[in-house]
């Protein structure tokens, strides 16, 4: 399976534990989104890199938010002191413009926070 | 900001009649509009989007710049067609952040 993929699929956290997810995307692509999804709604952007570049963050992104992608490859998303506001569907995306330029989506990462 | 309104959360729709899901968008600018898709267990993915003006799956959707609406529609529909349908916009698709509906879950009925 060349498409991306993403780490755990479902993840279930205590309210004030720190959880990570990880994203591999499909390979050569040098942009990566991270979207987040909850009930009833489509996915909202939280923030893209291009290559290692982090190139914008949503203020949806909070302090306890951080993602990074050290090596331009794969990524992760790391959210510190968990709320229950948390619990969320996370999908990570990638691209290859100009020329492949649709986001294709992952499986993504189901968080619930108890 | 950008703005993607899909104002129906659910259409159910009998075989072989005609389908239409809604959507309307605020922007400015010019944004691109496109259409995902979401099977049930599979992961989101593109049905179209305006720029290419390609019929997938029988699917069409024209981007009206005066009503700032670019709704789905199809003929006849199949069985196979139900499913979540996202409508989206970005300011340039796959180079940057894209802005999604709520969505339409649509039920196609034998």
């Amino acid at each position: 399976d060349t498409g991306v993929s993403q780490d755990p699929r479902h993840k279930i956290t205590k309210r004030g534990q720190n959880v990570t997810f990880r994203c591999d995307p499909i390979s050569e692509h040098n942009r990566l989104y991270w979207y987040r999804q909850t009930l009833g709604q489509g996915p909202e952007f939280l923030t893209y890199f291009q290559n290692e570049a982090q190139l914008e963050k949503s203020r949806l992104l909070s302090d306890r938010f951080s993602a990074e992608r050290p090596k331009g490859s794969f990524s992760t998303l790391e959210i510190q002191r968990t709320e229950q506001g948390d619990s969320a569907m996370y999908l990570c995306a990638s691209s290859q413009p100009p020329f492949a330029d649709t986001q294709y989506f992952g499986p993504g990462t189901r968080l619930t926070v108890l | 900001a950008q703005r993607v309104t899909q104002p129906e959360k659910l259409l159910s729709v009998f075989k072989g009649a005609p389908v239409e899901l809604k959507c309307n968008y605020s922007y400015s600018g010019s944004p691109e509009l496109f259409w995902y898709v979401q099977y049930s267990r599979q992961r989101l993915q593109l049905l179209l989007r305006h720029i290419s003006r390609e019929s997938i799956k029988g699917f069409t959707a024209d981007l009206n710049k005066g009503e700032t609406s670019f709704h789905l529609k199809k003929p006849f529909a199949q069985e196979e067609d139900s499913a979540m349908y996202y409508c989206g916009s970005g300011l340039n698709f796959g180079n940057e952040k894209l802005t999604f509906g709520t969505g339409t879950r649509l039920t196609i009925i034998p």
